[in-house]
């Protein structure tokens, strides 16, 4: 199983609070994802990290921050959330592999946010 | 947008019959890969299959590649009731998913 931890699994907060979601790996992986996905929709890609102080945004725009100080933790903030914010945040991780190829992703079991 | 594309979107079967659902793509690739999320769970990695191989088992499923088409088809056999799940293929370096196949065996 995939030593990859997402807290909380649950989180319903109020409109302009911050909030962090936490994400920890202890595979010692490289690269890191954070993913947004709605009742039974597809996932968007909204921020990537390859290592260390390295931070991208993905194909989906999003309000979120991330930041990458340690391998195993990749940490998601929301400055001050909103409603069009609910939805469920998966973060995932995968060894390091050639540029142009793919290692299998390692999933968490998702963070569930509600901001009424 | 986004790369993949599975079809159908949902499927229901009964336990025992055979399970296949197909994914479409956009660009070339290096590889192709199928996951599978129980409901409102993380995805679980099932089969990776790489641009120069056509054919790939693992257990009961089966996975194909036609990169002529840009498509991959993967097949369960003899599902189980635990096999609902949705099921989603995924491509490039930045794991593209698609929109998924809800996937409901009934005992």
């Amino acid at each position: 199983e995939a030593d990859i931890y997402q807290t909380p699994r649950y989180l319903v907060i109020g409109t302009g609070k911050k909030i962090t979601l936490e994400c920890s790996q202890t595979m010692g992986h490289d690269k890191m994802y954070w993913y947004q996905q709605d009742p039974g929709m597809e996932l968007h890609l909204i921020h990537y990290s390859y290592g260390v102080n390295s931070t991208e945004k993905g194909d989906l725009s999003s309000e979120s921050t991330v930041s990458r100080i340690r391998t195993e933790h990749f940490p998601l903030t929301l400055e001050s959330a909103r409603p069009s914010h609910t939805s469920q945040y998966l973060c995932a991780s995968s060894p390091r592999g050639a540029t142009t190829t793919n290692e299998k992703l390692f999933f968490g079991s998702g963070t569930q946010l509600s901001v009424l | 947008s986004q790369q993949g594309e599975e079809d159908p979107q949902a499927l229901s079967i009964q336990e025992g019959e055979n399970a296949t659902m197909n994914c479409s793509y956009k660009t070339s690739i290096n590889n192709l890969q199928w996951y599978r999320q129980n409901s409102g769970r993380g995805l679980v990695h099932l089969i990776l299959i790489r641009s120069n191989e056509r054919e790939k088992h693992s257990g009961r499923l089966r996975v194909t590649l036609d990169t002529s088409k840009k498509s991959s088809s993967l097949l369960i056999t003899a599902s189980r009731a635990a096999d609902t799940a949705s099921y989603f293929c995924a491509t490039g370096v930045k794991y593209i998913f698609g929109t998924g196949t809800r996937l409901k065996v009934l005992a």
